[in-house]
């Protein structure tokens, strides 16, 4: 069953600042990840995927990804108060349903 | 992207009654379709997974007699508390993917928050 790891925070940052999130995860099969971002009382929402070890930008993020370690990361440059939310990380498998980590939770003060 | 949609966003119930939760895939067909439930300041956790045209799977320790799932259009999927009870009080999510046009993400419902009194 695979597990998913994340440091619960919560995250303090500064605005402006950059917000470094990790993931580890258990299985060797999973194939892409997925970073979803989670308001306080919302749905998640996919903010990133990547599929290749290495890096993949789009815009203020950046995910980290490093299969043999099995560990993904996940930056937020220019850190911003509307960036406050709880993070998920999920290991994906074609077909399966995502199994999400506890998330972590960032705070960026103004 | 692809949208999907939940109602009701609210629901609150007088224990011992049933609640039903719909889910649609507004632009695409999804033959799968994954419900969550969420307590709160906790992660999302996998209830089951809705097969159109079949029976849904359930996760260990899911009640599927309290939890029924109907999936019965390649669009609709459903999900019925049945007899709730407070302890059943939480956030359902559902979701659904289309690896073929969206590369595999999985796109969320707005969620349904169920309240029993």
């Amino acid at each position: 069953q695979k597990e998913v790891e994340q440091n619960s925070g919560p995250l303090s940052v500064p605005e402006g600042a950059i917000a470094s999130l990790n993931c580890t995860y258990s299985d060797r099969v999973s194939q892409s990840f997925f970073w979803y971002r989670q308001y306080s009382g919302k749905s998640p929402e996919l903010i990133m995927s990547i599929y290749s070890n290495g890096d993949k930008e789009d815009g203020r993020f950046t995910a980290q990804l490093n299969k043999a370690s099995q560990y993904v990361s996940l930056l937020i440059r220019d850190s911003q108060p509307s960036d406050s939310a709880t993070y998920l990380c999920a290991p994906n498998q074609a077909g399966t349903a995502l199994i999400f980590g506890k998330g972590t939770t960032l705070s960026v003060s103004s | 992207g692809a949208v999907v949609s939940q109602h009701p966003s609210w629901v609150i119930c007088k224990s011992g009654t049933s609640v039903k939760i719909e889910c649609r895939s507004l632009d695409f067909q999804a033959t799968t379709m994954f419900w969550y439930r969420q307590f709160p300041k906790q992660s999302l956790m996998l209830m089951a997974t809705s097969n159109e045209g079949s029976k849904a799977t359930y996760e260990q320790g899911v009640e599927k007699d309290k939890f029924l799932i109907n999936h019965a259009s390649l669009t609709l999927s459903t999900l019925t508390v049945t007899s709730a009870h407070p302890e059943d009080s939480s956030f359902y999510i559902c979701s659904a993917r289309t690896s073929a046009r969206f590369s595999g993400e999985l796109f969320f419902g707005e969620g349904s928050r169920l309240t029993v009194l």
